[in-house]
């Protein structure tokens, strides 16, 4: 079965370092979401790409973080400088399309611990 | 920002039992998912139910939608111990198109 891959599963850094995430969305997917989930709340999006476009980054911290998905296939996040409060799980996701009916497909996520 | 808030936050049941948690939401939406989060791991869909449709039913799984309350809720029938997870519920602010919202979560503890 098709499953997004995400690495590395945990990353602990320490604040003011670079760090950056792979993904990989399922084969075919056009639609790929970046997420970060604070312990104890519900995923928050950060980006979101079509193919290689970004039609959603309004919640992306860009003083920081950046997103990339050159070919329209794998994405990379990075964060620089890591802060404390980045701490969190970083979740990859991908849909056939952007309609908000299609069924979205999570990676195990990255867990960021800053120290 | 989270659109949605569950209720409870945490629920606690025996094997066997049903759980019901509740989902309420702000704006008005085109469908609402709820999703299931396994310790330590990603989420998984389990269903999707649209602004005209006020009950889905996926096996073990029945969700109802009230979008005059702004709400949903999602029943578990017959827990399992493999069915102790966060479970989530999500809209898309009826944007028809995918940012999902999702709401703070409900965590269920189902004991053997």
């Amino acid at each position: 079965e098709a499953e997004v891959a995400q690495s590395p599963r945990y990353k602990i850094t320490e604040k003011s370092q670079a760090v950056a995430f792979w993904c990989d969305p399922i084969s075919g997917h056009a639609t790929l979401y970046w997420y970060r989930q604070i312990l104890g709340q519900g995923p928050e999006l950060l980006v979101q790409f079509q193919d290689e476009s970004v039609v959603d980054d309004s919640q992306l911290p860009k003083d920081r973080f950046s997103a990339e998905r050159l070919k329209g296939v794998d994405s990379t996040l990075k964060i620089q400088p890591a802060e404390l409060g980045d701490s969190a799980m970083y979740l990859c996701a991908s849909s056939l399309g952007q309609q908000s009916y299609n069924e979205q497909f999570f990676g195990p996520g990255t867990r960021l611990t800053v120290l | 920002s989270q659109q949605g808030e569950e209720d409870p936050q945490a629920l606690s049941i025996q094997e066997g039992e049903n759980a019901t948690m509740n989902c309420s939401y702000k704006t008005s939406i085109n469908n609402l998912q709820w999703y299931r989060q396994n310790s330590g791991r990603g989420l998984v869909h389990l269903i999707l139910i649209r602004s005209n449709e006020r009950e889905k039913h996926s096996g073990r799984l029945r969700v109802t939608l009230d979008t005059s309350k702004k709400s949903s809720s999602l029943l578990i029938t017959a827990s399992r111990a493999a069915d102790t997870a966060s479970y989530f519920c999500a809209t898309d602010g009826n944007t028809g198109f995918q940012k999902l919202v999702f709401g703070t979560g409900t965590r269920l503890l189902v004991s053997p």
